[in-house]
């Protein structure tokens, strides 16, 4: 049973850069590509980018600027980096696995909520 | 590529089928899928490729559709059931962005 575990800072300077973490267990990275997601509170949902199993990363046009997601298959863990972060960018963090074959993410963490305050 | 789900909310009784929609602006052939959330939850994947039910998902929900039209069907609301359902799809081309609906509430009546 593959699982995921994000963890990093609940609190986040306006500015600065917000930086997380996610450890997968159960599972190999190779054949997917390894997401994170977002959600503010009270809404939708929104992708932030993946990074395939060879380190191919892919981000969402609209925070493609600021977005660095990265690979450690040694210890089974790969992150987020979100730079210059303003109150929009409160949010529960997800990070998921995709799958590329049929488009869907079908493990996900259990979520952590980041929020962005001086 | 844009998903647009409705109604945005579902008022409905336990037992009672629920018809929720998500329609593409651009054809994504069958490649949707459907999510379940829970609140304080993270979400679920219930259906991918329009149709197939994911690990564990109880033979009640079924999804159908292709090309720009798509519905998730369940056929009988048991109390767990309600809950946010979103869709999401892919834009095509390769690393093409993902997208989300804006999600439909299924509510207690």
């Amino acid at each position: 049973q593959v699982q995921l575990q994000e963890s990093g800072p609940g609190l986040v300077k306006p500015s600065e850069t917000l930086s997380l973490t996610c450890t997968v267990s159960g599972g190999s990275f190779n054949n997917y590509y390894w997401s994170w997601i977002r959600q503010p509170p009270g809404k939708g949902l929104e992708w932030i980018g993946y990074i395939s199993y060879s380190g191919t990363t892919y981000y969402n046009p609209s925070l493609e600027r600021r977005v660095t997601i990265s690979l450690d298959t040694s210890e089974n863990q790969f992150s987020l980096k979100l730079g210059s972060v303003t109150a929009a960018d409160t949010a529960v963090y997800y990070c998921a696995r995709y799958s590329g074959t049929w488009v869907v993410f079908d493990y996900w963490g259990q979520g952590t909520l980041v929020a962005v305050s001086s | 590529l844009v998903l647009t789900q409705s109604p945005a909310t579902l008022s409905l009784s336990p037992g009672e089928r629920a018809t929720l929609s998500c329609r593409a602006s651009q054809s994504v052939s069958t490649y949707l899928g459907w999510y379940q959330q829970k609140p304080g939850q993270a979400p679920r994947l219930l259906i991918y490729d329009a149709s197939k039910r994911a690990t564990g998902i109880p033979a009640r929900f079924r999804g159908s559709g292709s090309g720009t039209a798509f519905t998730l069907t369940i056929s009988s609301l048991e109390p767990e059931d309600f809950a946010v359902y979103y869709c999401q799809q892919r834009s095509s081309g390769g690393g093409a962005p993902l997208t989300f609906g804006g999600g439909t509430k299924v509510e207690i009546k």
